[in-house]
């Protein structure tokens, strides 16, 4: 079965502090695919990235950073020096690579940040 | 370039009446899904289609039905609308290969 757990339901934190969101996922496939949605108030996804299971190396994108961790299944999103415009629902995403992969995205629940002025 | 549409954008249905939501992208994508969205629940997929003429279930299919009769359109039908359906839907597409998925705005359902 494939599964992705988001522990932390809701994180707040002052402007200018950093946050690690964790992501942990369950799967058996060799090859599969992680993703990160960001879902700000306003209600759209956002397409944050896409890593896939060959590679491990962190990627960095502005204040945003992932840590991929192959051995405990985790694939964690750090905010550097946090705004008030990085607000949102922040969803971890497991495409597998069953079946010819369809695509289907297995999400996590969600962790809700809020970043306070 | 629109990318990802859904029509409409609110609707309040009574319980027993039917409707049909309307997804459409306009980036010649094979692949499109319908995903609905509850309270700390993450997105759960409907139903989901590799392409023009093809649908099949997806995590949570039941009281609801879909058709792919053009390759840009995916249409999800609520037969008999119960008070369980209320959620928010999102449409989301994607072209062939592992690649991310592109979401429409949603669509907020209110079934009294």
């Amino acid at each position: 079965a494939q599964k992705v757990t988001q522990a932390q339901t809701e994180i707040s934190v002052v402007e200018k502090e950093d946050v690690t969101l964790d992501c942990v996922y369950e799967t058996r496939d060799t090859t599969y695919y992680l993703f990160w949605y960001k879902q700000p108030p306003s209600g759209e996804l956002v397409f944050l990235i896409r890593r896939n299971s060959f590679d491990e190396q962190n990627e960095i994108s502005g204040r945003y950073s992932w840590n991929f961790q192959k051995s405990t299944s985790s694939f964690n999103f750090t905010i550097t020096a946090s705004q008030v415009v990085d607000s949102a629902v922040y969803f971890c995403a497991l495409e597998g690579n069953y079946g010819g992969s369809q695509g289907n995205l297995i999400f996590g629940k969600g962790t809700k940040l809020s970043v306070k002025p | 370039n629109a990318g990802v549409t859904q029509t409409p954008k609110f609707r309040v249905l009574k319980t027993g009446q039917s409707m049909t939501l309307l997804c459409a992208q306009d980036m010649n994508h094979e692949y499109m899904y319908w995903y609905r969205q509850d309270p700390g629940m993450g997105l759960r997929l409907i139903h989901y289609s590799v392409g023009e003429g093809t649908t099949a279930k997806g995590e949570v299919p039941d009281g609801y039905n879909v058709s792919r009769l053009k390759k840009q359109n995916f249409l999800l039908g609520l037969e008999s609308a119960a008070p369980s359906q209320t959620s928010v839907y999102f449409c989301a597409s994607r072209r062939m290969g592992p690649y991310e998925q592109y979401f429409g705005p949603g669509t907020r359902l209110t079934v009294t």
